[in-house]
């Protein structure tokens, strides 16, 4: 069975700080994709980023990097120096290769303080 | 131009009452879903459709009923709406690809608050 873990409910920092939400999946499937999502508080959901199965290559974007791992079936994100803006809910999901659908974590809500 | 649309944003209604929200990308994409947002944030799907044809339904009461006229619109038709329906529902889509097990990414349209009272 499929399922996505983030077992951070929620995580305060204080600004500049570097955070690193974490994100552990189940799959029996070779082929899928990883996600990530943010929600802030107005409610939308925004792509981060994706990740298929055969690319374990980190991923750096400006202050976000994320750190994908097979071998330990963790694809973990960072937000260097972090700002208020990043507060939101981050959702980490997985999808198999067919038909598609998002399996989602619990979510992360990321509270950083000025 | 936004690229995945729902209407309404906010709907207030009544126990026992029916109501429908509509859903419309203009990105082109073959796949369309809808998830569906509990009180606790935990976000779940509920409908795939991929070419106005219904691929995945995930236990789903049959109160719930989705539509889809063609690739750009699915609809999302409630029937004696209930207090545990309310939540915020979420309508996304993608482009399946060509290809075996390719695909692209989901985007998500801003989501329908439904509160039933």
């Amino acid at each position: 069975a499929q399922k996505v873990t983030q077992a951070q409910t929620e995580i305060s920092v204080v600004e500049k700080e570097d955070v690193t939400l974490d994100c552990v999946y189940e799959t029996r499937d070779t082929t899928y994709y990883l996600f990530w999502y943010k929600q802030p508080p107005s409610g939308e959901l925004v792509f981060l980023i994706r990740r298929n199965s055969f690319d374990e290559q980190n991923e750096i974007s400006g202050r976000y990097s994320w750190n994908f791992q097979k071998s330990t079936s963790s694809f973990n994100f960072t937000i260097t120096a972090s700002q208020v803006v990043d507060s939101a809910v981050y959702f980490c999901a997985l999808s198999e290769a067919e038909g598609g659908k998002l399996i989602f974590g619990q979510g992360t809500e990321l509270s950083v303080k000025p | 131009d936004t690229a995945v649309s729902q209407t309404p944003k906010y709907l207030v209604t009544q126990m026992g009452n029916d109501k429908s929200i509509k859903c419309e990308q203009n990105l082109g994409h073959d796949t369309m879903y809808w998830y569906k947002q509990d009180s606790k944030k935990f976000l779940k799907i509920m409908f795939s459709y991929n070419n106005k044809e219904l691929i995945i339904n995930e236990t789903v009461p049959n109160r719930f009923s989705p539509k889809s006229p063609d690739k750009a619109h699915l609809n999302l038709h409630i029937n004696s709406l209930e207090l545990g329906d309310s939540a915020v529902y979420f309508c996304a889509s993608h482009r399946q690809g060509s290809g075996t097990g390719y695909q692209e990414t989901q985007y998500f349209g801003p989501g329908t608050r439904l509160l039933v009272l």
